[in-house]
């Protein structure tokens, strides 16, 4: 069974950093394209970066490019997430995703707020 | 970036109806799109991919059509377990984009 469990979110200051974890089992996880997508509370989805299944090639939305950055440990069976000179329009629930993306994790909150 | 406009944005709809929700793209997506479904403070859910194929596990009611730029989402007997919010995900070309949602309620 697939399984994809965040981590890492939190309350975070304006300005702040943040790296968000998602633990992957039940696949092979280095054969597969990975995303984040986020969804502020009320709101509707919003697809965040993406990385390729080898971590050769990175992909962002262009509200984070520049501030968060994407990454992948093949051995650990791990996507993350670092986010940088975080926002109060960052806040919202984040989700990894496996492939099209067809799984989902359960997300993870993160609140950005003084 | 690909627009993905979704209509309705909210449906009012009993058991056992019909419904059809429609999303189009500002330009060519071949076949690249998938429809999720989503309850209050739970994940996504992908009902189907490919724009036509059924996720395995989901009930047959629910069936996907359409290519290029226009695509619909149809459930043949709304069930009481189908009242969430559905959205649909293009993932032809960066930055994947999702419609504005479809909050289907009684």
């Amino acid at each position: 069974e697939v399984q994809l469990v965040e981590s890492g979110g939190g309350l975070v200051q304006p300005g702040g950093s943040l790296r968000l974890s998602c633990a992957a089992s039940g696949f092979t996880f280095g054969s597969h394209w990975m995303h984040w997508v986020r969804q502020a509370p009320g709101k509707g989805l919003v697809w965040v970066s993406r990385i390729s299944a080898d971590g050769r090639f990175t992909d962002y939305a262009d509200s984070v490019k520049g501030r968060f950055t994407i990454s992948r440990d093949n051995a650990k069976n791990t996507l993350y997430l670092q986010m940088n000179s975080l926002r109060a329009e960052d806040t919202a629930v984040y989700y990894c995703a496996r492939g099209s993306p067809g799984d989902w994790g359960q997300g993870t909150l993160v609140t950005v707020s003084s | 970036d690909i627009q993905m406009t979704q209509s309705p944005s909210s449906l009012s709809a009993s058991v056992g109806d019909r419904v059809t929700i429609t999303c189009r793209a500002s330009q060519d997506i071949r076949n690249d799109l998938g429809w999720y479904q989503q309850k209050p403070g739970k994940a996504p859910k992908r009902l189907i991919y490919g724009a036509s194929s059924l996720q395995s596990g989901v009930p047959s009611r629910f069936s996907g059509s359409g290519s290029g730029t226009e695509f619909t989402l149809t459930i043949s007997s709304l069930q009481p377990e189908d009242f969430a919010t559905y959205y649909c995900l293009q993932f032809n070309s960066s930055p994947l984009t999702f419609g504005g949602g479809t909050k289907l309620e009684i």
